[in-house]
């Protein structure tokens, strides 16, 4: 049973556009959520987070959006650049210091 | 500040055999994440080492096991492999402070192939 779910296992954007990508998750006892970026032959390394007390948290071009009661994450990138091709994980806990991680997305930016 | 290492970056055996993963964290940190990344597969939750000690465990037969050492570096074993367990094993480390939930920052993996 996958608690975190990442339904686009792909997406492509243009150069200067927003990339959207989307995050279910099933368990109402999630808490915090965060997103990694993952390169070819990389560990994936941390990208933004946000507790459940928020429903926004910005970092630069990147911006993640929660809402708790459709159980639903995005993260925006405004605007997308070539170097942010690479394969996107959601993750999420409960505070018990174990992350489930959803499948995936691969954004592709198009020059 | 060097980064999560591990060793080796790829790793070839037969069904039956043993393969041993090694895992240095970030210096400073105390905790130690075992993770799979199977193909087409997110990343499974393995194990996770804290002060030496085992505090969480995904669910995954008892043939993986592993463990950490007073260092902090930690090793994960897995036991009569079979062709599934290939995949990528990555190690993330993190720094526990006060019960807050610390970022994970991660290793570049060591790919695992089962003959």
């Amino acid at each position: 049973d996958q608690q975190v779910k990442q339904n686009s296992p792909s997406l492509s954007v243009q150069e200067g556009r927003i990339s959207i990508l989307n995050c279910d998750y099933t368990n109402s006892m999630f808490d915090y959520f965060l997103w990694y970026k993952k390169y070819p032959a990389e560990g994936p390394t941390f990208l933004i987070s946000i507790s459940s007390i928020k429903d926004k948290n910005e970092d630069g071009r990147f911006t993640v959006f929660l809402n708790k009661s459709a159980k639903h994450l995005s993260l925006h990138i405004v605007p997308s650049q070539p170097g942010d091709s690479a394969v996107y994980f959601c993750a999420a806990s409960s505070g018990t210091y174990k992350y489930i991680f959803g499948t995936g997305t691969r954004l592709k930016v198009l020059a | 500040e060097a980064g999560v290492t591990q060793s080796p970056t790829h790793l070839i055996k037969t069904r039956g055999q043993q393969a041993t993963l090694r895992c240095s964290p970030i210096s400073g940190h105390t905790s130690v994440y075992w993770y799979q990344q199977a193909l087409g597969l997110g990343l499974q939750f393995l194990l996770w080492y804290d002060e030496g000690e085992e505090r969480n465990r995904g669910n995954f037969p008892p043939r993986f096991s592993g463990r950490q050492f007073p260092n902090y570096s930690s090793e994960l074993n897995v036991n009569a492999l079979e062709l599934e367990d290939s995949a990528l094993y990555l190690c993330a480390s993190s720094f526990l402070s006060g019960g807050a939930l610390d970022t994970q920052y991660f290793g570049p993996g060591t790919r695992l192939t089962v003959l």
